[in-house]
C-alpha cells in the first residue's frame, strides 16, 4: 500500500525561505497534494501537482517533484509569521486510486519573529 | 455556499456509550470522506463515499459505520466507544479528486472517551 512519510517539525526565521519534504511510494501517474492546517482548523489546500510535472510555482509557493527518487518538497519563499501551521503532502492510496487520499504525518512549521 | 459542516465541534463521551458525528456538504459534491488525526499520525481515512447509497472501507474502519442516503450528508456513527477512538474527526468532500481539486475540509470534530 502507499506510504507518505514527513518530517515532523522545521523552524525557520522570518523572510527565510521554507523548504517541506515528503517522500512517497506510489508510483502511479496522478496528482500530489499540499495541504496547510492552521492550529484548531480543518485542512486547507495549498497547491498540488499532476506527476508530469517537475515543478510548479504559485506565487511565493515552489513545489519540486522528483519522481526518481518519489520525493515532493514544498518551499515557501520569505515566510511569515502567518504561514506557521501544520503542512501536510498527500497522495492517491492503493495504486494510484485517485478518489482516496493518503496523508503524511504532517510537518509542523515554526516561524520566528 | 457554506462548505464543509460538521457537528459537534466538541465531545466527551463515556465508554461504551454511542455517538453520531454529522457531517453535511452544499456543494453537491459525489465524493465523502471521513478521516481521524491523532498526533504525530497524520490522518487516518476511515470510510469514504462515491456517491449517495454507496459507501466503503478505508484504513481504520474497525469501530465505525458511516451511511450515505443523501448527496449532502455523510454521518459517521460510533457504536460502543472506546479510549482508542479519542482523536479528532475529520469530513471532507471532493467533486473530481482525480483532477487536482483536492478535498474540502470540515472544521473537525474533537471527540474525548473517558
Amino acid at each position: 500500500g502507499e506510504d507518505v512519510e514527513q518530517s515532523l517539525f522545521l523552524s525557520v526565521r522570518e523572510g527565510d525561505s521554507s523548504v517541506i519534504n515528503c517522500t512517497y511510494t506510489d508510483s502511479s501517474s496522478t496528482y500530489l497534494y499540499w495541504y496547510k492546517q492552521e492550529p484548531g482548523a480543518g485542512l486547507q489546500l495549498l497547491t498540488y501537482i499532476f506527476s508530469n510535472m517537475d515543478m510548479k510555482q504559485d506565487q511565493r509557493l515552489t513545489v519540486l517533484l522528483n519522481k526518481k527518487d518519489k520525493h515532493l518538497s514544498l518551499r515557501i519563499a520569505d515566510t511569515q509569521t502567518g504561514d506557521s501551521a501544520i503542512y501536510f503532502c498527500a497522495g492517491p492510496l492503493y495504486g494510484g486510486a485517485t478518489n482516496k487520499l493518503i496523508f503524511g504525518t504532517g510537518t509542523l512549521l515554526a516561524v520566528q519573529p | 455556499n457554506a462548505g464543509v459542516t460538521q457537528t459537534p465541534k466538541f465531545r466527551i463521551l463515556k465508554i461504551g456509550q454511542s455517538m453520531t458525528l454529522q457531517c453535511t456538504q452544499d456543494m453537491n459534491h459525489n465524493y465523502m470522506y471521513w478521516y481521524r488525526q491523532d498526533p504525530g499520525m497524520g490522518l487516518k481515512l476511515i470510510y469514504y463515499s462515491v456517491g449517495a447509497g454507496i459507501t466503503d472501507k478505508g484504513e481504520v474502519p474497525n469501530g465505525y459505520n458511516v451511511s450515505r442516503s443523501t448527496t449532502e450528508d455523510f454521518p459517521l456513527r460510533l457504536e460502543l466507544a472506546a479510549p482508542s477512538q479519542t482523536s479528532v474527526y475529520f469530513c471532507a468532500s471532493s467533486y473530481s479528486p482525480g483532477q487536482g481539486d483536492g478535498y474540502t475540509f470540515g472544521s473537525g470534530t474533537r471527540l474525548t472517551v473517558v
